[in-house]
Parts: C-alpha cells; sequence; structure tokens
C-alpha cells in the first residue's frame, strides 16, 4: 500500500526559506499520478498549497505560488516543497499526499509535519 | 476562482443520528472532481467521497453523497463515535488546474 512520510526541520526563521520532503514508499512516483502538498494552520482548515505530477508538471495556488517551488526525484521516490521568505503565517502542520487518479481527490495522505516560523 | 462554502459550521448530534453537510459552490463546479474528507483530531485528513458519490476504497456504505452544479451534500446515515470529526468538501478544477477546500463543518456529540 501507498505511503507517504514528510520530513524537514520543525523550526524556520522567517524571512528563510522552508524546505521539505516526501519520501513515497509502496508505489513509484515515475509510474504516474499527481503528487499535493497541502497546508493546514494550527485550529485552521486546509489550504492547497501545489501539485506535481512524475514529469515535473506543476500547479501551484495562485495566492501561493510567487514564493512556491515543487520539484520531484524520481531516483529517490520523493518529491520536495520550498516556500521562500517565510512569515508566521506560514507555521502550519504541512502534508504530502497523493492524487487518487484524474485529480478526482487526494489519498491517501501522508501523517503531516508541523513548521513553526518563529525567530 | 471558486469558493466553496460549507454549512453548517458545527452540527451537534447524538449517536445513531443522522448528519446532513452541505457545500455549496462559488459557480457550477465538475462534479467529478468534487470530494469529502473526513479529518479526526491530530490525524491527516482521509478521502470518504470522491466524484460527488462514489465511496473509496474501504469506506462503509453509511457515507454517501450527492449533488450537481453548485451545491453537494454529504451525509452519514448513522453516526458512529468515530464520525464526530471535521468534515471538508474539496474541489480540483483542471482549467486552470486550481484545488479548493471548504472551510469545513464540525460533526460534534450532542
Amino acid at each position: 500500500q501507498v505511503q507517504l512520510q514528510p520530513s524537514g526541520p520543525g523550526l524556520v526563521k522567517p524571512s528563510e526559506t522552508l524546505s521539505l520532503t516526501c519520501s513515497v514508499s509502496g508505489y513509484s512516483i515515475s509510474s504516474g499520478y499527481f503528487w499535493g502538498w497541502i497546508r493546514q494552520p494550527p485550529g485552521k482548515g486546509l489550504e492547497w498549497i501545489g501539485s506535481i505530477f512524475h514529469d515535473g508538471n506543476t500547479h501551484y495556488n495562485p495566492s501561493l505560488w510567487s514564493r512556491v517551488a515543487i520539484s520531484v526525484d524520481t531516483s529517490k521516490n520523493q518529491f520536495s516543497l520550498k516556500v521562500d521568505s517565510v512569515t508566521a503565517a506560514d507555521t502550519a502542520m504541512y502534508y504530502c499526499a497523493k492524487d487518487y487518479g484524474d485529480l478526482v481527490a487526494f489519498d491517501p495522505w501522508g501523517q503531516g509535519t508541523l513548521v513553526t516560523v518563529s525567530s | 476562482e471558486i469558493v466553496l462554502t460549507q454549512s453548517p459550521g458545527t452540527l451537534s448530534l447524538s449517536p445513531g443520528e443522522r448528519a446532513t453537510l452541505s457545500c455549496r459552490a462559488s459557480q457550477s463546479v465538475n462534479s467529478r472532481h468534487l470530494a469529502w474528507y473526513r479529518q479526526k483530531p491530530g490525524q491527516a485528513p482521509r478521502l470518504l467521497i470522491f466524484a460527488t458519490s462514489n465511496r473509496a476504497t474501504g469506506i462503509p456504505d453509511r457515507f454517501s453523497g450527492s449533488g450537481s452544479g453548485t451545491d453537494f451534500n454529504f451525509t452519514i446515515s448513522r453516526l458512529e463515535s468515530e464520525d464526530f470529526a471535521v468534515y471538508y468538501c474539496q474541489h480540483y478544477d483542471n482549467s486552470p488546474p486550481r484545488c479548493t477546500f471548504g472551510q469545513g463543518t464540525k460533526v460534534e456529540i450532542k
């Protein structure tokens, strides 16, 4: 079964770059599907950050696109997220997830990793 | 930009009761790309319904979805203890490619 595990620093300073990696097991990213990043500020709802296809084709949330980059490394079966110039508003639980098929939904999701932006 | 508005914000019910949640889109959407998730406290969301009315793998039949155009509903026929959680609707638009979540409905024990 497909499993996703996000990893990365739990604390990032304001104005720096947030970097996370999602390691995928049980499925080869190069076989297809979109792979997404979604975040959730403490006590709030879900916000889609962006998605990437195995060939590098990306979709980004227009409200974040100028600061966000998603990449894929098929050799490591991983995909990554970078968010530039972070502020306290970027503090959130960050989830990675697999497209269920044809962009109908995300499933499964990784367990999430909490990133706090603070000096 | 499509906005999804969920109602009510909070639903207070007892175990065994029926729950009906609403998700309204700001413009007509492709029902194939409308999904529902359940998020239990401290956990990642779990897909329950995709393409408006299709249950995801392993999801019991007490969960159902319906709707079209701008109005979509999600129903839990008989609430069980694990169903007291927050529910989100989601739409993924192909053109331009964009994913939107509703703000969530909390189903709490009355």
